[in-house]
């Protein structure tokens, strides 16, 4: 069964660092792009970044550049995402969502993992 | 980067059809054919229902199509069913420095 498990959410103060991962099975995680997507509470789907199956390309959205990095371990079947300096803004629902087509259909997604900025 | 445009909701009663429109530009969903799909029921991950403007992904129904003209992109549902109730929003392509891909503002489905 193709299956993607996120971990690594939580509750972190303004300016703190998290580490979201992204356990991936059934499927042969190094042949294909994957991506991070968010739903920030009460709000829609917001793309936040993808990584190229061998690492070799990685595209953010303008609002995480600089602070989040994606990343991945092709030995391990695991997705990354680092992310520094986080504001109230950050706060959502994370979701790792793997590219069927390299074109951005994502079909298969995790559960998703709860990110909350707060003091 | 600014969001494609969706209607905010659309209703229908049980068999009728529906079409839900997402309108981007030439950078986007006008340039190329990456447009896709997905169904979001709160509380669940979302299920990719269209990919690449009208391709159907296995194990959708194909009483769910997809097509473009033009900077506006289409998915239509066909007997609309109970449990067609969602949110439903468009994702494209975008051909900016660097590349990204971006959603819709999306749109709510009733079902009457």
């Amino acid at each position: 069964e193709v299956q993607l498990v996120e971990s690594g959410g939580n509750l972190v103060q303004p300016g703190g660092s998290l580490r979201l991962s992204c356990a991936a099975s059934g499927f042969t995680f190094s042949s294909y792009w994957m991506n991070w997507v968010r739903q920030a509470p009460g709000k829609g789907l917001e793309w936040v970044a993808n990584i190229k199956q061998d690492a070799s390309a990685k595209y953010y959205v303008d609002s995480v550049k600089g602070r989040f990095t994606i990343s991945r371990d092709n030995a391990k079947n695991s997705l990354y995402l680092q992310m520094n300096s986080l504001s109230a803004e950050d706060t959502a629902v994370y979701y790792c969502a793997r590219d069927t087509s390299s074109t951005g259909g994502l079909d298969c997604w995790g559960q998703g993992t709860l990110v909350t900025v707060s003091s | 980067q600014s969001a494609l445009t969706q209607p905010a909701s659309v209703s229908g009663s049980p068999g009728q059809s529906i079409a839900i429109s997402c309108t981007g530009t030439s950078s986007d969903v006008g340039g190329y054919n990456y447009v896709s799909w997905y169904q979001h029921h709160p509380g669940k991950a979302p299920k990719l229902m269209i990919y690449d403007v009208s391709n159907r992904p296995s194990g959708v129904s194909d009483r769910f199509s997809g097509s473009k003209s033009g900077n506006t992109a289409s998915l239509t549902i066909s007997g609309l069913q109970a449990e067609d109730e969602a949110d439903y929003y468009c994702n494209s392509y975008r051909d900016s420095s660097p590349p990204l891909y971006v959603f819709g503002t999306g749109t709510k489905v009733t079902v009457l």
